[in-house]
């Protein structure tokens, strides 16, 4: 696509229910990243993805968190047990080189945990 | 660990004035990339200017433009001739590692009066 395209754009969920979150990198873009923005706050980071391998999953902020990708393709990123912090916009962002060329990000989808 | 301050929470200037945001950091790499991100109300991250921690000399994008201070570690964003359209949040993000992970500062909002 011409994008990174993320999928819902809002999400409102009832603490306790798992959550799917989707990303579609742009065509061709092999690095996929998955950020966190709490409201007033900066992007905190979660997960790396090169290919569907995850060299860097130190932000994952509990095991209630997990990420998976097929390919060089659609990313997921899973929810599980939502508690009332995990309200926040959640970032996809993709990138042709990691670490060299320019990261484009998605909209974000915002989750709220009623 | 790398860290990304922005001292100023919310800034604010007159149409066709110049603004200054600031930006200091902390990290242990030698070879590394700053960037001044843009986020308007869409919540589309939106890359402003780059600038690559080796090169000397301060990085410039039509209005935008950064003064780099390396020994400092300090990378401020001066937006000349302001526009309506410039209001948004502004983050300051460093990025030393090789894969390209982002860390953000907490994000300076403009706002642009007419």
């Amino acid at each position: 696509g011409a994008g990174v395209s993320q999928s819902p754009s809002n999400k409102v969920t009832e603490k306790g229910k798992d959550v799917e979150l989707r990303c579609d990198p742009i065509s061709g873009h092999t690095a996929l990243y998955w950020y966190r923005q709490r409201l007033g706050q900066g992007l905190e980071f979660l997960i790396y993805f090169q290919g569907n391998s995850a060299p860097d999953k130190s932000g994952l902020p509990s095991d209630r968190f997990s990420a998976e990708r097929t390919g060089e393709s659609v990313s997921t990123l899973t929810i599980q047990r939502t508690q009332q912090e995990d309200s926040a916009v959640y970032l996809c962002a993709s990138s042709l080189v990691p670490g060299v060329a320019e990261a484009f990000f998605g909209q974000g989808t915002r989750l709220t945990v009623v | 660990a790398q860290t990304v301050t922005q001292s100023q929470p919310e800034m604010s200037v007159q149409e066709a004035e110049t603004v200054t945001l600031s930006c200091t950091y902390d990290t242990s790499e030698s070879d590394y990339y700053l960037f001044w991100y843009k986020q308007p109300p869409s919540r589309q991250m939106i890359l402003v200017i780059r600038q690559e921690a080796y090169k000397q000399q301060n990085a410039t994008e039509n209005r935008f433009s950064v003064n780099f201070q390396k020994a400092a570690k300090s990378f401020s964003l001066k937006i000349s001739d302001s526009q309506l359209g410039d209001a948004a949040m502004y983050f300051c993000a460093l990025c030393g590692t090789s894969y390209g992970k982002l860390t953000f500062g907490q994000g300076t909002i403009l706002t642009v009066h007419p």
